[in-house]
């Protein structure tokens, strides 16, 4: 079975553009979650998405945004590119949106952010 | 912000030789996690430990979690090459009803194997 699928995996922007990555999580897995990870740094959470609904936003800028299509696909758009945006990106998927606990991430290989 | 601290922030050892990595966080938690990241790629996940546990084996993996000091340990005993990467531990502070499905997660530790 195909795990979680990210793209693109590399792309070069320059300041005050804005991007697009997408995500593909496991077949049947209804949740979708992003992390943005700052080289040196482990990965700092962005959003959750389950059912198309946003479920949780981490402590980021509204230039973030996101959204999760009805075959649960996911697209994270940054517009006004900053240098310090500069990471990679991970997409994480997991089947259900339980109460009380969060549960084993699956994430994809990531998309790697570089502004100049 | 991050949940805590890993301690060592890096890690150098021989093949066959036991590695151990901790974790500190500052929150109650439901349950703590690590994964495996090689050079900056995606995480694999290797083990959960639930806040009511205080030891769990996967393998060559030993995790110990002691929520009154607000630690975990994680040991890979006889080490290989192939274990060569970074490990983060990640906790669940989710509190309520309501899931966010938020991992905080630490900075790491940089483990090498010589073979």
């Amino acid at each position: 079975d195909a795990g979680v699928t990210q793209s693109p995996t590399h792309l070069i922007k320059t300041r005050g553009q804005q991007v697009t990555l997408r995500c593909s999580p496991i077949s049947g897995h209804k949740s979708v979650s992003w992390y943005q990870q700052v080289l040196g740094q482990g990965p700092q959470f962005i959003f959750q998405y389950y059912e198309k609904e946003e479920r949780g936003r981490g402590n980021f800028p509204d230039r973030f945004s996101a959204r999760q299509f009805p075959n649960y696909s996911s697209e994270l758009n940054v517009n006004a590119l900053l240098l310090g945006d500069s990471a990679l990106y991970l997409c994480a998927s997991r089947w259900g949106f339980g109460t009380g606990e969060t549960g084993e991430l699956f994430f994809g290989e990531g998309s790697r952010l570089t502004v100049l | 912000s991050q949940q805590g601290e890993e301690d060592p922030q890096a890690l150098s050892i021989q093949e066959g030789e036991n590695a151990t990595m901790n974790c500190s966080y500052k929150t109650s938690i439901n349950n703590l996690q690590w994964y495996r990241q090689n050079s900056g790629r995606g995480l694999v996940h290797l083990i959960l430990i639930r806040s009511n546990e205080r030891e769990k084996h996967s393998g060559r993996l030993r995790v110990t979690l002691d929520t009154s000091k607000k630690s975990s340990s994680l040991l890979i005993t006889a080490s290989r090459a192939a274990d060569t990467a970074s490990y983060f531990c990640a906790t669940d502070a989710t509190h309520g009803s309501s899931n966010t499905g938020k991992l905080i997660f630490g900075q790491g530790t940089t483990l090498q194997v010589k073979p």
